[in-house]
């Protein structure tokens, strides 16, 4: 069971541009959750995805949209990133329950 | 409003000597408490977790407390080791399972 798999583990981005994150959960998981976890906090949850769609939101601007796939993997994407976006990405995946299973997450800096 | 608080917010101790990290939540309705641990750069990986009803749960080294009428909870470690430096992060869901993540305890074992 390869678990929460992120990709890419780094990358680095302009101001203004956007960026794609992606996420493949745990298998047989059907719900994604996304986090953003700035430097030296905990992480703010950004949205959750279930059956292809957004099922819960955080206090995060309309850049921030994502996407579930039929096979449940996911995507963040975010657009025209601003200075205050670097931070670690985190994914994680459950089923019915409590459990949630994170991936090692996306570390974004945007310069 | 639904907070975590940790203390300390960082604990340095010597290799071998035991431990224990504190969260008070003020959540409602309360479903269950996480305790997570995360090292600096990658995913948090689940401790344990503890509904209501539980009052203690082990995870080797690892044990937990909850007291849900003073809503405290306590995560003790034993014969600490180095790998166990990291960030322990106390985490309460709600009953709609929205995550209120406290912002964690860094804890340094030095040899």
């Amino acid at each position: 069971d390869a678990g929460v798999t992120q990709s890419p583990t780094h990358l680095i981005k302009t101001r203004g541009q956007q960026v794609t994150l992606r996420c493949s959960p745990k298998s047989g998981h059907d719900t994604v959750s996304w986090y953003q976890q700035a430097l030296g906090q905990g992480p703010q949850f950004i949205f959750q995805y279930y059956e292809e769609e957004e099922r819960q939101r955080g206090n995060f601007p309309d850049r921030f949209s994502g996407h579930q796939f039929p096979n449940y993997s996911s995507e963040l994407n975010v657009n025209a990133l601003l200075l205050g976006d670097s931070a670690l990405y985190l994914c994680a995946s459950s089923l019915v329950g409590p459990e949630a299973f994170f991936g090692q997450g996306t570390r974004l800096t945007v310069v | 409003k639904n907070q975590v608080e940790q203390s300390p917010q960082s604990l340095i101790i010597l290799e071998g000597k035991n431990c224990t990290l504190q969260c008070n939540y003020t959540v409602s309705p309360f479903s269950n408490l996480r305790w997570y641990k995360q090292d600096t750069g990658r995913g948090p990986v689940s401790l344990t977790i503890m509904t209501f009803s539980e009052n203690t749960k082990s995870n080797g080294r690892y044990t937990a407390t909850l007291d849900a009428d003073t809503k405290q909870s306590s995560l003790h470690i034993t014969a600490s080791q180095l790998s166990d430096s990291a960030s322990y992060i106390c985490v309460v869901s709600d009953s709609n399972y929205q995550l209120i993540w406290g912002a964690g305890t860094k804890l340094i074992i030095k040899p």
